[in-house]
């Protein structure tokens, strides 16, 4: 029972150009939701979360949408860089369950100078 | 500041033999999670501890494996009599609190491979 799901095993993106990164999920219950980085041989790295009560969060060059009805996220990355290479995961908790995350399978993104 | 510090990165174990995966948090952090990533998948819950205390380990199989934070020295990950299907990256994560969102940091996890 996968309740959050990555369906794009990997991404090409062009330098400068804009990357977005999909999720979908099946718990109506989960309040929070978290975008992950890993690099290789490392462990994952926090890259930006929005609660369940807004439907857009931006940090710098990343902005995470939350669409609630349709139950799916996506991160987009604009400019992409090629350091933004890497493996991300999309992950969900439920109210009170904290660093308990239900993470997807992971998308690898590569982007081309 | 050190972030979360986990030993071995490698642990190579036959079938039946027993692995020990130990993790610091980083300093200020008392919450402790366990992470699995098998291979071509995503990291999977597996336990959450606190200083002395399992608070969930709802994600642990029911048989071999066990956790533990002592109130002194790293968390402990161990376990018993492995078989191939143990195969897999183990990642231990800390934070300082507990709250619906909060960030958790990672370590470099341990790769355990069975012969």
């Amino acid at each position: 029972d996968q309740q959050v799901k990555q369906n794009s095993p990997s991404l090409s993106v062009q330098e400068g150009r804009i990357s977005i990164l999909n999720c979908d999920y099946t718990n109506s219950m989960f309040d929070y939701f978290l975008w992950y980085k890993k690099y290789p041989a490392e462990g994952p790295t926090f890259l930006i979360s929005i609660s369940s009560i807004k439907d857009k969060n931006e940090d710098g060059r990343f902005t995470v949408f939350l669409n609630k009805s349709a139950k799916h996220l996506s991160l987009h990355i604009v400019p992409s860089q090629p350091g933004d290479s890497a493996v991300y995961f999309c992950a969900a908790s439920g109210r009170n369950q904290g660093g308990k995350l239900i993470f997807g399978q992971g998308t690898e993104l590569s982007v081309k100078p | 500041n050190a972030g979360v510090m986990q030993n071995p990165r490698h642990l190579v174990r036959r079938r039946g033999q027993e692995a020990r995966l130990r993790c610091s948090p980083m300093k200020g952090h008392s919450h402790v999670y366990w992470y699995r990533q098998l291979p071509e998948e995503g990291l999977k819950f597996m336990v959450y501890l606190q200083k002395e205390n399992i608070i969930d380990e709802s994600g642990m199989p029911k048989e071999r494996f066990s956790a533990e934070f002592p109130k002194e020295g790293p968390s402990i990950l161990r376990i018993q009599q492995v078989v191939r299907g143990d195969s897999a990256a183990y990642f231990c994560a800390s934070s300082p609190r507990t709250q619906s969102g909060e960030k958790l940091f990672f370590g470099s996890g341990t790769q355990l491979s069975v012969l």
